[in-house]
């Protein structure tokens, strides 16, 4: 099972939105409303920012949001903040025999 | 506090064994599936395995079926990963993580990890 495709690296600047995109295939992104994103500090553990392609866990900021068209998700980010200077992944269920997949991941810098 | 706590990871010889551990706390251990999610030095996530609540479902990566065995106690609240013949490309950060009940299929509790490396 391939990776999903993230871009490598997206900036912004404090106050406007970025979107990051996650491109997989009609076995995975496309096939199921199971995609979730996740946001990993430095050293830290990765953390759930949105599940099920756009719902927001409790404590994850309205500032996070998530979608899906076709085989692509995308995670938008606005009104960026210092503190969300980090790499970004995103994850999806899948038909095949290893039943979870990630991106590659994303580095968001806030210039 | 809903916790995942691992341990067990260190330095180990291309073709040995390891056997990481999860201790979960805080939720009902037993109603959860469970996974372990590693990252390479540098590199992204990459999910490894997933076993269900009652060890009925076992599922593998296929970077490590035949070597890796997944395993839980559901008295003593505990994942286990058996790590054996590791490979150079195994050394990475080793991540417990619970497969949401409300979240559907996301890891919505994550550990700290427990690195392993895998040098001669």
């Amino acid at each position: 099972q391939s990776a999903l495709t993230q871009p490598a690296s997206v900036s912004g600047s404090p106050g406007q939105s970025i979107t990051i995109s996650c491109t997989g295939t009609s076995s995975d992104v496309g096939g199921y409303n199971y995609v979730s994103w996740y946001q990993q500090h430095p050293g830290k553990a990765p953390k759930l920012m949105i599940y099920e392609v756009s719902n927001r866990p409790s404590g994850v900021s309205n500032r996070f949001s998530g979608s899906k068209s076709g085989n692509t998700a995308s995670l938008t980010i606005s009104g960026l903040q210092a503190e969300d200077e980090a790499d970004y992944y995103c994850s999806s269920y899948t038909s095949s025999s290893t039943p979870w997949v990630f991106g590659g991941g994303t580095k968001l810098t806030v210039l | 506090e809903v916790q995942l706590v691992e341990s067990g990871g260190g330095l180990v010889k291309p073709g040995g064994s390891l056997r990481l551990s999860c201790a979960a706390s805080g939720f009902t251990f037993s109603s959860y599936s469970m996974n372990w999610v590693r990252q390479a030095p540098g590199k992204g996530l990459e999910w490894v395995s997933s076993i269900s609540s009652s060890s009925s479902y076992i599922y593998y990566a296929d970077s490590v079926k035949g070597r890796f065995t997944i395993s839980r106690d559901n008295a003593k609240n505990s994942l286990y990963l058996q790590m054996n013949s590791l490979r150079a490309e195994d050394t990475a950060v080793y991540y417990c993580a619970r497969l949401g009940s409300v979240t559907g299929h996301a890891f919505d509790i994550w550990g700290q990890g427990t690195m392993v490396t895998v040098s001669s």
